[in-house]
């Protein structure tokens, strides 16, 4: 069974452009999540999508936003990047309900330079 | 808010030696708890979870326990690998939530 994958792998951009990430979960899986990754914040919680719903948001700026489509697929986006954005952000997915476990991507690193 | 303590790293072991990572959340409700492993370049593995008090997870020797009166979910290994060397992130999930809520990270070396 493949995994959750995520494209692309690593990103560099250029203050105030905007970037795209994907991530295909896992085939049957209807919830996916994306955490950002830090060394000053560690892992946050930027939103989660089921049945292509949002059904928690995390408290990051409007310049985050996020969609699921109706094969699950997900597509997060940031605009007007700032150097701060530079982080490995991971998608996970799981089968939705309570206590599902998450199975994460391996990650996109962004950079912001 | 709901929030979660790990202890500090790096931890450096010699290989055989005994683990613990320590972990105490704050919670509101009955939270269910998580460690998760991340290896070099990879993303994060679920090692093992607990969804009520006084439940133990376990898998690969790893074990923790859900202790409602001390609010927290201690890692333990009794002999470790080389590797088991990684990132060990303690989280949890807030009552009626799908979101998880993580620690800051420990940092484990375990040298042959």
């Amino acid at each position: 069974k493949a995994g959750v994958t995520q494209t692309p792998r690593y990103l560099i951009k250029t203050r105030g452009q905007q970037v795209t990430l994907s991530c295909s979960p896992i085939s049957g899986h209807r919830s996916v999540s994306w955490y950002q990754q830090t060394p000053g914040q560690g892992l946050q919680f930027l939103f989660e999508y089921f049945s292509e719903t949002q059904r928690n948001k995390g408290n990051f700026p409007g310049r985050f936003s996020g969609r699921q489509f109706s094969n699950s697929r997900s597509e997060m986006n940031v605009s007007t990047l700032e150097l701060g954005d530079s982080a490995l952000y991971l998608c996970a997915s799981s089968l939705g309900q309570q206590n599902s476990p998450l199975h994460f991507g391996n990650g996109t690193r962004l950079t912001v330079t | 808010g709901d929030s979660v303590t790990q202890m500090e790293g790096p931890v450096t072991l010699s290989e055989e030696a005994c683990l613990t990572i320590n972990c105490t959340y704050t919670a509101t409700g009955y939270p269910s708890l998580f460690w998760y492993v991340q290896y070099p370049g990879e993303g994060l593995q679920l090692l093992l979870k607990a969804t009520k008090a006084d439940d133990k997870g376990s898998n690969k020797g790893f074990e923790a326990t859900y202790r409602k009166e001390t609010t927290s979910f201690h890692l333990e290994k009794g002999s470790v690998q080389v590797s088991d060397s990684a990132v060990y992130f303690c989280a949890l999930s807030p009552d009626s939530s799908y979101k998880l809520i993580f620690g800051s990270g420990t940092r484990l070396l375990v040298r042959p």
